[in-house]
Formats: C-alpha cells, sequence, structure tokens
C-alpha cells in the first residue's frame, strides 16, 4: 500500500521558534497533499491543501502567515509553524493524494502524524 | 449543523461481537464516503472508501451508504480487540475529505 512518512513524529520546542515538519510520500507521487490539525478527542480538521509547484490554499480561519507550507517537489511537502506558541500545541497529519479509483473515488493516505508541544 | 455527525461514543463490545458505527452527514456534494481506522497518537488508516448508495465488503469489515437518507455505516463482524482504535468516517468531493469526530471503539477478550 502507499506510504506517506513524517518527521519528526513530535517536538517540543520553545514559545517563539519555529518548527518544520516533514510530509514524504514514500512509494509514490502525490501532486496534492493535505495538512490537518487534530487536537485531542476531536476530528481532524483540515488547514490547508498543497500543491506542487504552486502556493497553498489555505482553509478559512487558518493563517497563511503563521502556518507556512512548501511543496517544493512531488514527493515532499513541508509545514513550519512560526512564532509557535502554547496553544499551537498539537498533532499535526499530513496526507497525500493516492489518485483517483475507477469509480471515481480521491484516495488520501496519511502519514502517522507529529506531536508538537510548545512551551 | 455539522457537514458530518457522528457519535464519539465510548462503544466496548466482547470480542466477536458484531459492531456497527454510524454517521449521518448534510452536504449533497458529497461524491463519495471513507473509513479510517486511528489507533492512538497514530495517523488515520484507510479502511474502506465508497462511492455510491449500497453494501461494500472487505473481509469482517462492510461499509454501507444510504444517499437518501444522507446514513453511512461501518459493520465490523467477528470483531477482535486488535480492532480497538478510533474509527472516523468522511465525506469527500473534489479532493477535500470532511471527517466525523470519530468514535472510539473497545474490544474486550
Amino acid at each position: 500500500g502507499a506510504v506517506v512518512s513524517q518527521h519528526p513524529s513530535w517536538v517540543i520546542c520553545k514559545s517563539g521558534t519555529s518548527v518544520k515538519i516533514e510530509c514524504r510520500s514514500l512509494d509514490f507521487q502525490a501532486t496534492t497533499m493535505f495538512w490537518y490539525r487534530q487536537f485531542p478527542k476531536q476530528s481532524l480538521m483540515l488547514m490547508a491543501t498543497s500543491n506542487e509547484g504552486s502556493k497553498a490554499t489555505y482553509e478559512q480561519g487558518v493563517e497563511k502567515d503563521k502556518f507556512l507550507i512548501n511543496h517544493a517537489s512531488l514527493t515532499l511537502s513541508t509545514l513550519t509553524v512560526t512564532s509557535a506558541h502554547p496553544e499551537d500545541s498539537s498533532f499535526y497529519i499530513c496526507s497525500a493524494h493516492g489518485g483517483r479509483t475507477s469509480g471515481g473515488t480521491d484516495t488520501q493516505y496519511f502519514g502517522p502524524g507529529t506531536r508538537l508541544t510548545v512551551l | 449543523q455539522k457537514e458530518v455527525e457522528q457519535d464519539p461514543g465510548p462503544l466496548s463490545v466482547p470480542e466477536g461481537a458484531i459492531v456497527s458505527l454510524n454517521c449521518t452527514y448534510s452536504n449533497s456534494a458529497f461524491q463519495y464516503f471513507m473509513w479510517y481506522r486511528q489507533y492512538s497518537r497514530k495517523g488515520p488508516e484507510l479502511l474502506m472508501y465508497t462511492y455510491s448508495s449500497g453494501n461494500k465488503e472487505d473481509g469482517r469489515f462492510t461499509a454501507q451508504v444510504d444517499k437518501s437518507s444522507k446514513y453511512i455505516s461501518l459493520f465490523i463482524r467477528d470483531s477482535q480487540p486488535s480492532d480497538s482504535a478510533t474509527y472516523l468516517c468522511a465525506g469527500g468531493s473534489n479532493y477535500k475529505l470532511t471527517f466525523g469526530k470519530g468514535t472510539l471503539l473497545t474490544v474486550n477478550p
């Protein structure tokens, strides 16, 4: 099956610093990747859609200057949380578009997630 | 009203039981539906996807969609302790997925 990796798996940082999270599709090319945030006992909330070679599309309420997304290649997207604050502490998960099935379903394969704690 | 509603549970069943997980949705634009399984502190794992009303079976799992009532279900037969996880339903259109809150399932040996 399609494999998506994330690095790091967890990170602790001081308030005011920036943190970069990498998302890689290991055995397939993904023109589109997605970044989600998940708070404890809550659902996945889509933050932005990342397209290779173009600017990311952010969901309403997500600050694009705070959450910088770069999709430089067909297998790598990065999310940088700039000037992180304690309220940014969350579980960040990426997914990669795995293509369209014969029935027209767009599949997404998820990475293992990155747990960010901002002190 | 949220686009995808899912009872968060928790749901606790004995090993071997049949499990029924349900979601309702309000967005008529959804073209397909997904079920994901998420273990604690892990990313979601795709279980099943469907794009039309009716049933789809894969081993012990059956996904059911009723577009007329905007109702989607996942049935797990012969449940195992390893099935203990959070199950997320999602509706999709134009690449985007909208998730329910997830149902926490515990299968007791």
